[in-house]
């Protein structure tokens, strides 16, 4: 069965400093990936997706995230953090099984961004 | 273009009631997801339909809830003698279809049983 984790609920960088979140997956089949970002008393949104083309997926807001099959990792990352980057993020695993394309969600890294 | 909505936006209600939430998906979209989100459970996933049918409810996490929609369009979320533990905001998605993987999520119903 497929599985997210991500590696810490919590975060906090710097203004301008590398934002960098964990998300490490299990999967039986190839694994399509996903993050979203939420914004306080708002629903999910997509910043990028990995479906088995390139490995180093560009999103949205200077966002990008590389798979990497030997370390079953999809870390997002971010060079420059911006105050507007604070909120919870989520990593997902799209759940490929018979009849069902649910996605499976880690926990959440909540973002923090100092001045 | 109109994302997906959720109605109500929020809903408190009394242990024992029944409650329906309802999602309007994107127009187009033929696959449709509930998850729920608490503070103990993170993001649960509950139903799938692609079309009309649910080909998976495994997360519906009592005979209490149950869920059905109609024309390929709107679903509802039925919640029968809510308990506290109902408590989270319940989330709405819909993708193009099974061959798409990209879900819209809508923007939740905040459920609060007193």
């Amino acid at each position: 069965a497929q599985s997210v984790t991500q590696l810490g609920s919590h975060v906090s960088v710097s203004e301008g400093a590398l934002v960098l979140l964990r998300c490490n997956y299990s999967s039986s089949v190839p694994p399509y990936l996903f993050w979203y970002v939420q914004y306080p008393n708002q629903g999910l949104q997509l910043l990028l997706k990995y479906t088995s083309a390139a490995t180093l997926v560009k999103g949205i807001n200077g966002f990008e995230a590389e798979f990497k099959k030997s370390e079953t990792s999809f870390h997002l990352t971010k060079p420059s953090a911006h105050m507007s980057d604070a909120a919870e993020y989520f990593c997902a695993v799209s759940d490929r099984g018979p009849g069902t394309y649910k996605y499976i969600f880690g926990t959440g890294t909540r973002l923090k961004v100092l001045a | 273009g109109a994302g997906v909505s959720q109605s109500p936006s929020n809903k408190v209600t009394e242990k024992g009631k029944d409650v329906e939430l309802r999602c309007d998906p994107i127009s187009g979209h033929t696959a449709l997801y509930w998850y729920r989100q608490s503070l103990g459970q993170g993001l649960e996933f509950l139903i799938y339909f692609q079309g009309n049918s649910a080909p998976d409810k495994s997360g519906l996490p009592s005979d209490r809830f149950s869920a059905e929609r109609t024309g390929g369009s709107v679903s509802t979320l039925t919640i029968q003698r809510t308990q506290q533990e109902d408590s989270a905001v319940y989330l709405c998605a819909s993708s193009l279809g099974p061959g798409s993987y990209e879900q819209y999520f809508g923007p939740g119903t905040r459920l609060t049983v007193t």
